[in-house]
């Protein structure tokens, strides 16, 4: 198995732009989760997809920012407009779903706001 | 609701010496608690997981950490430091029956040849 496939690696862009971020979660995971990772907060959980229905997304910092799951193998997550403070790593992993299972993560997608 | 801290961003070992990474977890019902590792310009990787099936808990890498109810901790050590031991380490927490996974701020390990 290939892993979970974020795309792009890194994604550098002027401030007001919409960013969009991609993610495959492994083939016959149920949950998809998506992570922020700064220097100054750490990991925060942004939202969390269960059998491709959102289940918490209290994580997520405002309206600026959505995220959709289509089909069980393919989530985005969407930034419009972008702002400097939106600069960080975003993760995404995914889970089998059974519950208490460790999670899977992709590389990250590195994004720069300017 | 359940967190996870952890004492000391950042932590130097000597090669060959004992690490000792520091997570106390917080939570109001019989937590699982993971630690994981992230290296350079990676995702993060599950080191080691605790299930309430044993309060010692073996991972990979020669890692292990102990549950301690009573002192709300859940350590991870290892008795000899490598160079490739060098990366951040996250302790998490999840509660049971729930996904969502919280993270503690991460310590960063530095292995000093």
């Amino acid at each position: 198995d290939a892993g979970v496939i974020q795309s792009p690696r890194h994604e550098v862009t002027e401030m007001g732009q919409e960013v969009t971020l991609r993610c495959k979660p492994i083939s016959g995971h149920n949950s998809l989760f998506w992570y922020r990772q700064t220097m100054m907060r750490g990991l925060e959980l942004l939202i969390y997809f269960n059998n491709n229905v959102p289940i918490d997304d209290s994580g997520m910092p405002e309206d600026r920012f959505s995220a959709k799951m289509p089909n069980a193998s393919f989530s985005t997550l969407k930034i419009q407009p972008s702002e400097p403070r939106d600069s960080a790593v975003y993760f995404c992993a995914s889970s089998p779903g059974q519950g208490n299972e460790k999670l899977f993560f992709g590389s990250g997608t590195q994004l720069s706001v300017l | 609701a359940q967190s996870v801290t952890q004492l000391g961003s950042h932590v130097s070992v000597s090669e060959g010496a004992l690490v000792l990474l520091r997570c106390n977890y917080s939570s109001s019902v019989p937590p699982y608690l993971f630690w994981y590792v992230q290296y350079p310009n990676q995702g993060l990787q599950l080191l080691l997981k605790y299930t309430s099936a044993a309060t010692l808990v073996k991972g990979i890498n020669g890692f292990e950490a102990e549950f301690k109810k009573s002192e709300t901790s859940f350590h991870l050590t290892k008795p000899s430091a490598h160079m490739s031991d060098a990366a951040e380490y996250f302790c998490a927490v999840i509660q049971g029956g729930y996904q969502k996974v919280t993270f503690g701020i991460g310590t960063k390990l530095q292995v000093i040849p």
